[in-house]
């Protein structure tokens, strides 16, 4: 069965980095995509970035463009997701997701069909 | 970016009840679009893929239907197992959330 098994809960200091790591099993790693979305205390989902296990393709969020990374090692089928210069704000729970696809005669349709546990980061001083 | 907006923001509904969720896009995004259902503390789940389409393993009772710019959620009978928050997400470019409905008992 497919499973996307994140690392435990971080706790940083402001300006400091965190690097979460997403290990996948039961289906071909580099067949598919995988997405970081974060989820702050209380409030809703939000995307993150995006890349392709198959070519290191990447698509981030504007609001994170530069200061995050996500990247793949295939040879462990693990996807990271870096962040850096922590803020408060930047607390949440941090998910990976893998991206699959539907398609029909017109499009390809894009969803999340598996997520990791998801990662608590702390940030406080 | 698209916006996405659902409404309401939350409601509260009885066993049984039929529920119906809107979201609403700021353009055009065809049926790019997917709903989520997540429970207190968990990860979210996929119940809706391109607008219509059921996940495999959801209950028959979530329906999506829409394009374009309005969508809805629907649920059929409401049952004890699904008082959770519903997300919509655009999938037409990069993606997006709606800021979620909460659906609590009444």
């Amino acid at each position: 069965q497919v499973q996307l098994v994140q690392s435990g809960a971080e706790v940083k200091k402001p300006g400091a980095s965190v690097k979460v790591s997403c290990k996948a099993s039961g289906y071909t790693f580099t067949s598919y995509g995988i997405s970081w979305v974060r989820q702050a205390p209380g409030q809703g989902l939000e995307w993150m970035g995006w890349i392709s296990a198959y070519n290191d393709n990447t698509n981030y969020a504007q609001k994170f463009q530069g200061r995050v990374t996500v990247t793949t090692d295939t040879s462990t089928s693990t996807a990271y997701m870096e962040l850096r210069s922590l803020r408060s704000d930047d607390t949440a729970v941090y998910y990976c997701a893998r991206v699959s696809y539907y398609s029909d005669s017109s499009a390809y349709y894009y969803h999340f069909d598996y997520w990791g546990q998801g990662t608590l980061v702390t940030v406080s001083s | 970016d698209i916006q996405m907006t659902q409404s309401p923001s939350s409601l509260s509904a009885s066993v049984g009840d039929r529920v119906t969720i809107t979201c609403r896009a700021s353009q055009s995004i065809s049926r790019h679009l997917n709903w989520y259902q997540q429970k207190l503390g968990k990860a979210p789940k996929l119940l809706i893929y391109a607008a219509s389409n059921l996940q495999s393993g959801v209950s028959s009772r979530f329906s999506g239907s829409g394009s374009g710019t309005d969508f809805t959620l629907t649920i059929s009978s409401l049952q004890p197992e699904d008082f959770a928050t519903y997300y919509c997400q655009q999938s037409h470019s990069s993606w997006t959330f709606g800021q979620g409905t909460k659906v609590e008992i009444k």
